[in-house]
């Protein structure tokens, strides 16, 4: 099946701080998903972004498909940021092992 | 605008009993529903999906079955639980393709003991 590697797995960033996750993928994939899962343990949907960019406030993400990768971009990042931010691709959903945001006042 | 419902929001149950995990979506018809578990600390691992009523596709091999009474009810269950069912539950749903976007539910945390 599919790969799926996030980096970093942890980053402790300042309040304002901006930050880059990055999702690598082994296959091709004609879907791919960011959630933020937050404290009390629910996903929420960030980007549906198989390919190209897109952004949604302080959040953009861009898909590379053709080299198998993902960004997700937080700006002037708040402590609500704080959580693990996963990305999933591929009929079966493979998620990463997620990034651990923790963001400090 | 569309829900989806799950419960219990937690669960604590002796080794050997049942389970019965139900979810709901209201708000649209006709969805695929899927079921996820998360183990502590790590991502979340697909079940089961399911395109319609009375379909059931497996992805993993376990301890656990599912099954859809119902257009928007997808229920997850077993005859008897194992601690390695331990975890975080989560309903899914999504329409079209499989491969669109899928909306979480908000999870049941079952421990086994």
């Amino acid at each position: 099946g599919i790969q799926v590697e996030q980096s970093p797995p942890d980053l402790i960033l300042q309040e304002g701080a901006n930050s880059t996750l990055r999702c690598n993928f082994s296959d091709s994939v004609n879907n791919l998903q960011w959630f933020h899962q937050n404290p009390w343990g629910q996903l929420i949907n960030l980007f549906y972004i198989p390919s190209g960019t897109k952004q949604n406030g302080r959040l953009s993400a861009t898909t590379v498909a053709t080299e198998r990768y993902s960004l997700l971009y937080i700006s002037s990042s708040q402590t609500t940021d704080s959580g693990v931010y996963f990305c999933a691709v591929g009929l079966d959903m493979r998620f990463g092992a997620g990034t651990r945001l923790t963001v400090k006042p | 605008s569309q829900t989806i419902h799950q419960w219990p929001a937690t669960l604590v149950q002796p080794v050997g009993s049942p389970l019965s995990l139900e979810c709901t979506v209201e708000g649209t018809s006709n969805p695929n529903l899927y079921w996820y578990r998360q183990a502590a600390g790590r991502g979340l691992q697909l079940l089961f999906y399911s395109v319609g009523i009375g379909q059931i596709s497996s992805e993993v091999p376990q301890n656990l079955s599912a099954s859809r009474p119902q257009d928007r009810q997808f229920i997850l269950s077993s005859k008897k639980l194992l601690l390695s069912d331990s975890g975080f539950y989560l309903c899914a749903w999504s329409v079209g393709g499989l491969m669109n976007e899928q909306y979480f539910g908000p999870g049941t945390r079952l421990t086994v003991t």
